[in-house]
């Protein structure tokens, strides 16, 4: 079941900027994962966040983890056409439950040169 | 890292017909494989959860005699759409699960009915 929102829904932004994209969730967690799909394609795994972890870097990617809040960030700095996609949070509930993702809504992310 | 290999990776049938989906962990034994689907501009809805040699946990609103699901392996699960209809069209993706706290995706499966 689908238990993540992202925000905002679509950003549009230049080369060189930064997009801040959020998620947020309703239940415990296990970890949050951030994933890129662009337009008709898979899933490319971004990064992995526990949730005893706080942050965490992968080159031009930051990603920020609140739990008393329920709320993930993922940053993207100096960013690029090719960035242009579809960003999507999924966490995993800290439970037994197979290890099923919930997906958020996703944010379409449009970068323009 | 782990390849998930989905096949195909598009298909068009004509309504009535059954397709069957594969998924495929290449270099990983998979205990569990997922299987999603995604409406465009949506996201993506976990269908069900296999477990190799039992049978398929599905999700509320998911009809089972409809979207019939074989994970008769470690390494294989299966997906097959039966009789399938226009409102089926949609993209499936499959996740496998092995020994760790990640699932690998497959490159997912447009299908079209016709």
């Amino acid at each position: 079941s689908q238990q993540g929102e992202e925000d905002p829904q679509a950003l549009s932004i230049q080369e060189g900027e930064n997009a801040t994209m959020n998620c947020s969730y309703k239940t415990s967690i296990n970890n949050l994962q951030w994933y890129r799909q662009n337009s008709g394609r898979g899933l490319v795994h971004l990064i992995l966040i526990r949730s005893n972890e706080r942050e965490k870097h992968s080159g031009r990617l930051r990603v920020t983890l609140d739990t008393s809040k329920k709320s993930s960030s993922l940053l993207i700095t100096a960013s690029r056409a090719a960035d242009t996609a579809s960003y999507f949070c999924a966490t995993a509930p800290d439970s037994n439950s197979g290890y099923a993702l919930n997906f958020g809504k996703g944010t379409s992310l449009l970068v323009t040169p | 890292g782990a390849v998930v290999s989905q096949h195909p990776s598009r298909v068009i049938c004509k309504s009535g017909t059954s397709v069957k989906i594969e998924c495929r962990s290449l270099d990983f034994q998979a205990t569990t494989m997922f299987w999603y689907r995604q409406f465009p501009k949506q996201s993506l809805m976990l269908m069900a959860t296999s477990n190799e040699g039992s049978k398929a946990t599905y999700e509320q609103g998911v009809e089972k005699d409809k979207f019939l699901i074989n994970h008769a392996s470690l390494t294989l699960s299966t997906l097959t759409v039966t009789s399938a209809h226009p409102e089926d069209s949609s993209f499936y993706i499959c996740s496998a699960r092995g020994f760790t706290d990640r699932a690998f995706f497959g490159q997912g499966t447009r299908l079209t009915v016709v």
